[in-house]
């Protein structure tokens, strides 16, 4: 059974602050990461997808690297803002091609002004 | 805005109870997939339909059904509903590889009294 595991489970920042979480995902036969953040009564949304072993990808204040040999990922923001606030969720796809992708139970981020 | 459409936004039913569930998918994509979330879960994987066929099966009950129409949206069935049913229903959408984000709809929240 595919397993992604995210930590930590939740964290409390202050405003300002740069902060970062991990996925962990296997490392055999990877195909893609993904990353996402899910606000409060809203829908997950989409931030990074990642292909390439050592790949780095931006948005803003938010970036996350990769690691497929050891099988793990870390998404940073910098300077967080109340409006961070949110679950963020990596997702693992179960095998290559068109399957359906296993999410982690994700980190809820709390960005206190 | 994902593009993803579900309706409807809330539904509240009795215990033995059939509901449907609707999701147009974003235009010109051709996977849809059904996620669970459960109090204390994460997204847990029910069903993939691509193309109007179903692609994958993951941690449905028996009393749920789905299908993708021609039109490519897809419904969801759920019969003999219990208390452990209620829960946020998301419908999503993707271009179908593994490296296509996800597009998720706003979410159908299931209550059953």
């Amino acid at each position: 059974i595919l397993n992604v595991e995210q930590s930590p489970q939740s964290l409390h920042v202050q405003e300002g602050d740069s902060t970062n979480f991990t996925c962990s995902f296997p490392s055999s036969n990877f195909y893609a990461l993904h990353w996402y953040r899910w606000e409060t009564a809203k829908s997950p949304e989409a931030l990074f997808v990642m292909t390439l072993n050592g790949d780095e990808k931006k948005k803003g204040r938010i970036s996350a690297t990769l690691n497929t040999k050891e099988g793990y990922s870390y998404l940073y923001i910098k300077g967080s803002q109340p409006e961070d606030s949110a679950t963020y969720l990596c997702a693992f796809p179960a095998s290559s091609g068109n399957t359906p992708l296993v999410f982690g139970k994700g980190t809820r981020l709390s960005v206190i002004a | 805005d994902s593009g993803v459409t579900q309706t409807p936004k809330h539904l509240i039913t009795a215990t033995g109870q059939r509901v449907t569930l609707r999701c147009s998918p974003r235009s010109g994509d051709l996977s849809v997939y059904w996620y669970q979330q459960s109090l204390d879960q994460g997204l847990q994987f029910l069903i993939q339909y691509y193309n109007g066929e179903e692609r994958a099966k993951g941690n449905i009950l028996e009393r749920f059904s789905a299908q993708q129409f021609p039109d490519l949206h897809s419904e969801l069935n759920l019969s003999s509903l219990e208390l452990g049913d209620s829960a946020l229903y998301f419908c999503a959408s993707s271009a179908g590889r593994g490296n296509s984000p996800l597009h998720f709809g706003n979410g159908t929240r299931l209550t059953v009294t």
